[in-house]
């Protein structure tokens, strides 16, 4: 069956970097589009960032572009999210979800989340 | 990138029927087929229930289903049952490859 773990969050300062992984198993992770999502404490989903299965077309959200970066690794079978100049607004539990297609289809597995906090 | 429109909250008893809107804009409800809808309970990961505006994944009840008109999506539960009790999120496709998220309905079975 799909499954998706991500690890990699914890407390982290503003300003500072982290990075996120996602480690997929089930399926053939090098034929398919990966995202990530977002949910600050309380509030809704917010879509990040979407690669292509062979991570060669990278598309992100407003809030995030040019801090993040998402790549994927399809020999480790592992999506990435590189985050930088990390703000106490990014706070937020970060899922990785695999696209049922390849960048336009719905998501249709996600991982159980891990939780970065920004804060000094 | 502004979120689509759901409403905050809606309610039903159990055997009723609810529907919950999704307001985008051409750029995105309006101008794709790509709407999906997914269910949140308490704690847990989003689960797909919809997709492509009226799609079921396998294992979905049939009393979910979804439809849209313009730029308003809509995703009606028929024969509420309490396990339904969950926030609700649209999703589209947006224009250069994008997605976007409504900001989620909260549903209580009264």
């Amino acid at each position: 069956q799909v499954q998706l773990v991500e690890s990699g969050g914890g407390v982290v300062q503003p300003g500072r970097s982290l990075r996120l992984s996602c480690a997929a198993s089930g399926f053939t992770f090098r034929t398919y589009g990966m995202h990530w999502v977002r949910q600050a404490p309380g509030k809704g989903l917010e879509w990040v960032a979407v690669i292509s299965y062979d991570g060669r077309d990278k598309y992100y959200g407003d809030s995030v572009k040019g801090r993040f970066t998402i790549s994927r690794d399809n020999s480790k079978n592992t999506l990435y999210l590189q985050m930088d100049s990390l703000r106490p607004e990014d706070t937020a539990v970060y899922y990785c979800a695999k696209d049922a297609v390849a960048v336009t289809g719905e998501l249709d597995y996600w991982g159980q989340g891990t939780l970065v906090t920004v804060s000094s | 990138q502004s979120a689509l429109t759901q409403p905050a909250s809606v309610s039903g008893s159990p055997g009723q029927s609810v529907t919950i809107s999704c307001t985008g804009t051409s750029s995105d409800v309006g101008g794709y087929n790509f709407v999906s809808w997914y269910q949140q309970r308490p704690g847990k990961a989003p689960k797909l229930i919809v997709y492509d505006v009226s799609n079921r994944p396998s294992g979905v009840s049939d009393r979910f289903s979804g439809s849209k008109s313009g730029n308003t999506a809509s995703l009606t539960i028929s024969g509420l049952q309490a396990e339904d009790e969950a926030d609700y999120y649209c999703s589209s496709y947006r224009t250069t490859n994008t997605r976007v998220f409504g900001g989620g309905t909260k549903l209580t079975v009264l």
